[in-house]
């Protein structure tokens, strides 16, 4: 079964950084694109990036653009996040997720999410 | 990128239908049929229910249907359960290479 798995929450200073990781199995990852998503506390659901299955395209939510950095390392089957100048306003859980790319035309959907890692940004 | 909009709240009775709606723009869902819809539960992950506008993913009830015209997608849950209670959202990617959820529906089964 497909197993998406983040770490690297916890509590940070208004302004500091903090790198995510997301570690991927039982998939080939390099095949598939991959997205982070956030949830403020009792809030809806925030896309912030994808990362195209090589690498080499990303696209960000206008409220993180210049702020957070997505990237891969498909040797190790992992996914980043690297969050700077953090804001109380980033306080939230932060989801990976696999896009499904079941054919040509059908992409653009999220097939298989980790559990969620919570980051808190606070002083 | 503004969100894509959705009733705040839906109900219904056990055995009743509901549609939630998911309205966009020209520059979103109606643009695309990379349209998609996610169930989440309190404290759990979200949980895909339909992509592509109106495909179930396989093991997901053929209760779930999903529908677009012009600007606005639906979601429909057909003889709605008590386990159907959960937040809803849509999806959908946009003209401008990037992505956009709705704003959430909570479903009340009465």
């Amino acid at each position: 079964q497909v197993q998406l798995v983040e770490s690297g929450g916890g509590v940070v200073q208004p302004g500091r950084s903090l790198r995510l990781s997301c570690v991927a199995s039982q998939f080939t990852f390099t095949h598939s694109p991959m997205h982070w998503v956030r949830q403020a506390p009792d809030k809806g659901l925030e896309w912030l990036t994808v990362i195209s299955s090589d690498g080499t395209k990303q696209d960000y939510a206008d409220s993180v653009e210049g702020r957070f950095t997505v990237s891969r390392d498909n040797s190790r089957n992992t996914l980043f996040l690297q969050m700077n100048s953090l804001r109380p306003e980033d306080t939230a859980v932060y989801y990976c997720a696999r896009e499904g790319h079941y054919s040509a035309s059908s992409w653009g959907f999220f097939d298989f999410w980790g559990q969620g890692t919570l980051v808190t940004v606070s002083s | 990128q503004s969100a894509l909009t959705q009733p705040a709240s839906v109900s219904g009775s056990p055995g009743q239908s509901i549609t939630i709606s998911c309205t966009g723009t020209s520059r979103d869902v109606g643009a695309y049929d990379h349209v998609s819809w996610y169930q989440q539960h309190p404290r759990k992950a979200p949980k895909l229910m339909i992509y592509d506008v109106s495909n179930r993913p396989s093991g997901i009830s053929s209760r779930f249907s999903g529908s677009k015209s012009g600007y606005t997608a639906s979601l429909t849950i057909a003889g709605l359960q008590a386990e159907d209670e959960a937040d809803y959202y849509c999806f959908s990617y946009t003209t401008s290479t990037t992505y956009v959820f709705g704003t959430g529906t909570r479903v009340t089964v009465l």
